[in-house]
């Protein structure tokens, strides 16, 4: 089955540094790939997604590209606010119907 | 206009009892889901129904049923409550059951058992 493993966190950043999460899966075939964003109490949101290779997924300021080569949909931003604050999640689905499989998650604080 | 809503929003309640969390949407989406988040916010499925009918059911406890009764609403009972049953559940819907189709979340409940 799918698998994501994303990077060990907390991420801890200045404001406006730039960021990457790293994020790698294993899947049959050729998945769907999705960034997740659950901020302080509330349920997850969709961040930006990307459907094939070579796709890039953007957001807020966020970006992700889907490297097929390589298995990986790293999220990064060029310049973090203290707003960004939260726990992000890289997701995997594969074709015809299977379930989301979410990685780990990953917390991001940022100071100001 | 909540697109997904979940009741309660914090349950605490004793070992051995029996509760529900229920969960709508309003966005007229066939397939729905619960997840439950542990304490390292490890997210994973429980149950997916689509059109009110179980599609996935992944390795969960019997103590834990799941009821639609319309594809608007997904509920979850819980029998016999145990410590490690304490957590967030989180309800989600999709459209449909399309690989590419956004999950969307509830607010979740945070359930603590004694």
């Amino acid at each position: 089955g799918n698998s994501v493993t994303q990077m060990e966190g907390p991420v801890t950043l200045s404001e406006e540094a730039f960021l990457t999460i790293n994020c790698t899966y294993t899947a049959t075939g050729y998945p769907s790939l999705f960034w997740y964003v659950q901020y302080p109490g509330e349920g997850l949101q969709l961040l930006l997604k990307a459907t094939k290779a070579d796709d890039k997924g953007s957001n807020k300021g966020f970006e992700a590209t889907y490297r097929k080569e390589t298995t990986s949909f790293h999220l990064e931003k060029g310049s973090v606010q203290v707003s960004d604050s939260a726990v992000y999640f890289c997701a995997s689905r594969n074709t015809g119907f299977q379930k989301l499989v979410f990685g780990t998650g990953t917390r991001l604080l940022v100071s100001p | 206009d909540t697109a997904v809503s979940q009741t309660p929003k914090y349950l605490v309640t004793q070992m051995g009892n029996d509760k529900s969390i229920k969960c709508e949407q309003n966005l007229g989406h066939d397939t729905m889901y619960w997840y439950k988040q542990d304490s390292k916010k490890f997210l994973k499925i429980m149950f997916s129904y689509n059109n009110k009918e179980l599609i996935i059911n992944e390795t969960v406890p019997n103590r834990f049923s799941p009821k639609s009764p319309d594809k608007a609403h997904l509920n979850l009972h819980i029998n016999s409550l145990e410590l490690g049953d304490s957590a967030v559940y989180f309800c989600a819907s999709t459209p449909g059951q399309g690989d590419t189709d956004t999950q969307y979340f509830g607010p979740g409940t945070r359930l603590t058992v004694l």
